[in-house]
């Protein structure tokens, strides 16, 4: 079954440092996303990114985070100024469509800011 | 806003015993249901999902989610648990955006423990 996958697993970061977390979604699929997850809490929307331009963002996806797709393939979200409160684990996930289509995610990428 | 909560946190149960795993959702709207599962180490699966049509939908690896319109509900099931059961369940609630994109609403998490 075809995967979205996500580097790297585990990144350790100082606060204020830049972090790139990194998504290759599956290949047919044309809506991407990024979620998180705070230890303990609930799974969170980011933001949703479609033909080259973010389609929703939520509350959370202020001035510090930007998502790009470089190339065919790759899907990456920035941080670029990390906080404390960032630590998380970040999860990407595509879908090959709207309303109606499974979303398929990667298994995360837990970010630790000291 | 959309909400879901999922009432048991943490679920101890031994195999063969009978799993019910309780989810509620607040949304005034048509709603589309799903329950993932993350094995441990894993990346969040889908279970099973409700957009229309029988309330009552079966899923992977024995489970099944019934659709209570009237009580905001869709609980996750299963007769006889498994060893390999031992995972978190998050219910999730999508409304589409403006933009008609699907936004995944989660809750909480009900960490499940099955004792072999």
């Amino acid at each position: 079954e075809p995967e979205v996958t996500q580097t790297p697993s585990h990144q350790v970061t100082q606060m204020g440092q830049e972090v790139i977390l990194r998504c290759v979604p599956i290949s047919n699929h044309l809506y991407f996303y990024w979620y998180r997850q705070i230890l303990g809490q609930k799974v969170e929307f980011l933001v949703s990114f479609y033909n080259n331009e973010i389609s929703e963002k939520s509350e959370i996806f202020d001035d510090q985070f930007s998502v790009e797709r470089p190339d065919g393939s790759n899907f990456t979200l920035k941080i670029r100024s990390t906080k404390l409160e960032d630590s998380a684990m970040y999860f990407c996930a595509s879908s090959v469509g709207l309303s109606g289509n499974t979303i398929y995610f990667g298994e995360g990428s837990w970010l630790t800011v000291v | 806003a959309q909400s879901v909560s999922q009432h048991n946190h943490h679920v101890i149960l031994s195999e063969a015993a009978s799993l019910e795993l309780g989810c509620n959702y607040s949304y005034g709207g048509t709603v589309n249901l799903f329950w993932y599962v993350q094995y441990p180490g894993q990346h969040l699966q889908l279970l099973l999902k409700y957009f229309s049509g029988d309330p009552l939908v079966k899923g992977i690896k024995g489970f099944e989610a019934e659709f209570i319109k009237s009580k905001f509900s869709f609980n996750l099931r299963k007769p006889s648990v498994q060893w390999s059961d031992t995972a978190e369940y998050f219910c999730a609630v999508s409304a589409p955006m403006n933009t008609g994109f699907q936004k995944l609403v989660f809750g909480t998490g009900t960490r499940l423990l099955v004792s072999p």
